[in-house]
């Protein structure tokens, strides 16, 4: 069983629709990231949060604006996609600290579709 | 530069036959981690191994086994007896200090019954 959760599972949208991706671990992990997956593709790293801060962001385009509301939650806002955002979108996390080579553990994701 | 290449885009193999998944990395840290992920149909990147760049120890867990060379740049994984349940995209990693996972193109095992 995962121990990171993914919300929706399948979310279909239109380019102006505002909707949300959940993310949410349980294992104490204080780095948390959000990955793009187009098909047969490797996922490409969007956002690194680390201790509830923006790490890294990856030039992704403003209209995904990520949330970590605390240490194990992780939102991914959308608002005016296009169809090229579609794809398989990825939640992973991680531990941080003296220990920095981590590996990362992954959601089941969310298969969008923006029509 | 950091690059991971996964030559082998697709394999196929019948059941019970042994297969070999190539990993050549390129990098100029001294200190990295390797990694290997399984994704099967269903999408969900599942962590099989974490090697750091000071150990070339080579594992075994089960059926599935590790060959790190830091001679030639490479973390082959073999799977032995492949059983149909193994059929999905593996992806060999690269990660940095910067906590940046740079992930190959990924290889695609169809295990045959």
């Amino acid at each position: 069983d995962t121990e990171v959760t993914q919300t929706p599972k399948h979310l279909v949208m239109g380019m102006t629709n505002k909707k949300s991706l959940k993310c949410e671990q349980h294992m104490g992990h204080r780095a948390m990231y959000w990955y793009k997956q187009k098909a047969k593709k490797p996922p490409e790293l969007m956002f690194v949060y680390s201790y509830e801060k923006l790490s890294i962001n990856e030039s992704v385009p403003s209209r995904f604006s990520p949330e970590c509301p605390n240490s194990s939650l992780l939102n991914l806002h959308l608002h005016a996609l296009q169809p090229e955002d579609s794809a398989l979108y990825l939640c992973a996390s991680s531990q941080v600290g003296r220990v920095r080579y981590n590996e990362q553990f992954f959601g089941p994701g969310t298969r969008l579709t923006v029509l | 530069a950091q690059k991971v290449t996964q030559a082998q885009t697709e394999i196929s193999v019948v059941e019970k036959e042994d297969v070999t998944l190539d990993c050549v990395y390129e990098t100029r840290d001294t200190t990295y981690y390797l990694f290997w992920y399984k994704q099967p149909p269903s999408g969900e990147l599942v962590f099989l191994i974490r090697r750091n760049s000071f150990d070339e120890q080579n594992e075994i867990s089960g059926r599935y086994s590790w060959n790190f060379q830091k001679s030639t740049s490479s973390f082959n994984f073999t799977i032995t007896a492949s059983q149909v349940v193994d059929s999905a995209v593996y992806f060999c990693a690269l990660l940095r200090s910067t906590n940046k996972l740079i992930f190959g193109t990924g290889t695609l095992l169809a295990v045959q019954p």
